[in-house]
């Protein structure tokens, strides 16, 4: 089935650093892919929406300049977490959708937990 | 505005049936998902529902719609300890680029 691959699982990093979170679809070709956050025993918030070689759509008030997505090829997305402070410390995971022969929704990557400190 | 609402909480029985409930307010949704989500992991699809169908079964997972109401619900038959995650549905509207809009999630505890 299709298989979205996140790294890493998780990340601890320094207040004020930037870290760089990977998602990419293995068997099939992702023109869109999904980043969401996850807070502690809450749902998933939608942060942005980014399309293969055009500018990511943020949600409504999710910094752009904070959290930078490139989707430069259809089977690599990146969530750039810029200057992260310890409010950033979440759960954050992409997910792509599938429409073929065989399957039809959203594949999720396996989340990553990010701990800034 | 889209809204999707669950409750918070369910406890059952090994071998008993789970019902988890949504409701969701877009009327013009597509697609409806089920999705279980572990500790510190990410989401696995269930089953999802079209929009036009009232009924869809896949082995022990029985999905209910009802579009009148707007109420969705997912039944686990001989539910057991592996089933013990939270939920969520999920509608997929016609609001373009296919976002999903998740509901609050419920947590299943299933007890011996």
């Amino acid at each position: 089935g299709a298989v979205v691959s996140q790294h890493p699982s998780w990340v601890i990093c320094k207040s004020g650093t930037s870290v760089k979170i990977e998602c990419r679809s293995l068997d099939f070709q992702a023109t869109t892919m999904f980043w969401y956050r996850q807070f502690p025993k809450q749902s998933l918030m939608l942060m942005a929406t980014s399309n293969e070689g055009s500018k990511a759509t943020y949600e409504q008030g999710v910094e752009k300049d904070k959290f930078l997505i490139n989707h430069a090829s259809l089977t690599l997305s990146t969530l750039t977490v810029t200057s992260a402070h310890p409010e950033d410390s979440s759960f954050y995971i992409c997910s792509a959708h599938v429409r073929d022969r065989d399957n039809y929704g959203y594949t999720f990557g396996s989340g990553t937990r990010l701990t800034v400190v | 505005g889209e809204d999707v609402e669950q409750s918070l909480f369910l406890s059952v029985r090994e071998g008993d049936s789970s019902v988890i409930n949504c409701t969701y307010t877009d009327s013009s949704s597509t697609y409806l998902y089920w999705y279980k989500q572990e500790p510190g992991a990410g989401l696995q699809l269930l089953t999802y529902i079209f929009s036009n169908m009232d009924m869809k079964q896949d082995q022990r997972l029985t999905v209910l719609l009802n579009k009148k109401d707007k109420h969705l619900s997912l039944r686990i038959a001989d539910t057991q300890t592996g089933d013990s995650a939270i939920y969520f549905c999920a509608e997929e509207g016609r609001g373009g680029g296919n976002k999903l809009t998740f509901g609050t999630g419920t947590q299943l505890k299933v007890e011996l």
